[in-house]
């Protein structure tokens, strides 16, 4: 198994450019995560979905949209880039709808860079 | 809205000596979680821990669940430099909300 991968890697973007950050997992997880991490303010939940057709807003979701079509995939949109959305991103998934306490995998992060 | 504060934010120690971080949230969790986190890396998960009182080990670590489910801690007893990195608190109420994170140094 990948686990959970994210793709790009690394990214820059200009003030007011919209791009996609792209996360996948193959452990048929229903349970899917965003989170930004930034200096001294550890993990801050963006959105997540409990299952296909079902998201739902964190503690940090203006400015980003997320869907979930399938099991497998839950992509972040950032709609108009912004310098605050500077961050490393983290995708994570995790078992069971009714199990959101379970243990959460995490994929390698993106580390967006907005001018 | 819910917090979850982590203190020390940095703490750096000589090899051997041991250390801990400590996790206080504002509300009653039902779980929380530990993770740690390799510089550079991503986080990945140590334990998690229900019960009111409850105290897991492994090998080193020693994680405890406090009385009223609003405190945790995480104890290393006699650091390796294989400890270095970020350990970070998860709570769980409605959602994960994770602490900030304390970043430990290991001096060799």
């Amino acid at each position: 198994n990948a686990g959970v991968t994210q793709t790009p890697k690394f990214q820059v973007l200009k003030t007011g450019q919209s791009m996609t950050l792209q996360c996948a997992q193959d452990m048929n997880h229903e349970y899917m995560s965003w989170y930004r991490q930034d200096p001294g303010m550890g993990l801050r939940l963006i959105h997540y979905s409990v299952g296909a057709g079902i998201t739902d807003q964190g503690e940090v979701p203006n400015g980003y949209n997320v869907s979930r079509s399938t099991t497998e995939d839950f992509p972040l949109r950032l709609l108009s880039a912004a310098p605050s959305q500077t961050s490393v991103y983290f995708c994570a998934s995790g078992r069971g709808v009714k199990r959101r306490t379970d243990t959460q995998y995490f994929g390698p992060g993106t580390r967006l860079t907005v001018l | 809205g819910q917090q979850v504060m982590q203190i020390p934010q940095y703490q750096h120690v000589q090899e051997g000596e041991d250390f801990t971080t400590y996790c206080n949230s504002s509300t009653t969790l039902s779980n929380i979680q530990w993770y740690k986190q390799r510089p550079g890396g991503h986080p990945v998960f140590l334990i998690q821990l229900v019960k009111s009182g409850e105290v897991k080990k492994q090998k080193r670590l020693t994680f405890q669940f406090g009385e009223a489910k609003k405190n945790s801690s995480l104890h290393i007893t006699a650091t390796q430099t294989t400890d270095v990195g970020t350990y970070f608190c998860a709570g769980i109420s409605n959602q994960f909300y994770f602490g900030t994170g304390t970043s430990l140094t290991v001096i060799p």
